[in-house]
């Protein structure tokens, strides 16, 4: 299958600082790549869509602020946690969509983000 | 009501047991569907995936699609403790975007 390298995969930060989450397709290219974020036993929440060569696209509720998504290329995105409060610590998985054999999307490992 | 359904479980079977697990959906659009299997703190993986109704086998995995009764199955047969996971259908019609369910915790005790 398609691999998605993400990176890095767990990261300590202080309140106030900015992260950045890397996502690569390392085998296809992705015109589209996905952001979720994950709460301890529930199902991964779209936080945004994010489109190679243009603006991301952010579900409901979700601050593009906050979040800023690049998708520079056909096989990076990255999503940066602005000003990181204790609150955003979660479990943050990118996917990234194939346009080969169907309508598939192909995740990365996941980022764990934890903000003292 | 969720446009995707799944039974939280936990599922608990022994070893060897034939393992049942299920979505039903309510949009008639979708036309996709995947089962993804997490592992605590990873990402999904992407298990089964089929284009409108029909069976798909793969080893030990059978995916089952019945969209007149808006209903998904997975099987697994001969169940293993490595397939201790979380389990998550996912679909989605003429967009991209997937909709998952909310998992199913399945414990395979040796």
């Amino acid at each position: 299958g398609a691999v998605v390298s993400q990176h890095p995969s767990w990261v300590i930060c202080k309140s106030g600082t900015s992260v950045k989450i890397e996502c690569r397709s390392l085998d296809f290219q992705a015109t589209t790549m996905f952001w979720y974020r994950q709460f301890p036993k529930q199902s991964l929440m779209l936080m945004a869509t994010s489109n190679e060569g243009s603006k991301a696209t952010y579900e409901q509720g979700v601050e593009k602020d906050k979040f800023l998504i690049n998708h520079a290329s056909l096989t990076l995105s990255t999503l940066t946690v602005t000003s990181a409060h204790p609150e955003d610590s979660s479990f943050y998985i990118c996917s990234a969509h194939s346009l080969a054999g169907g309508n598939i999307q192909y995740f990365g490992a996941g980022t764990r983000l934890s903000v003292l | 009501q969720k446009e995707v359904e799944q039974d939280p479980g936990p599922l608990s079977v022994p070893e060897g047991a034939i393992v049942s697990l299920n979505c039903t959906y309510s949009n008639s659009a979708f036309q996709y569907f995947m089962w993804y299997r997490q592992y605590s703190r990873k990402g999904p993986e992407l298990l089964m995936y089929t284009y409108s109704s029909g069976n798909k086998e793969d080893g030990r995995f059978t995916a089952q699609v019945d969209k007149s009764s808006k209903y998904i199955s997975l099987f697994i047969r001969d169940s293993q403790p490595s397939d201790s996971a979380t389990y998550l259908c996912a679909m989605s019609g003429a967009t991209n975007k997937l909709i998952f369910g909310t998992g199913t915790l399945l414990a395979v005790q040796p």
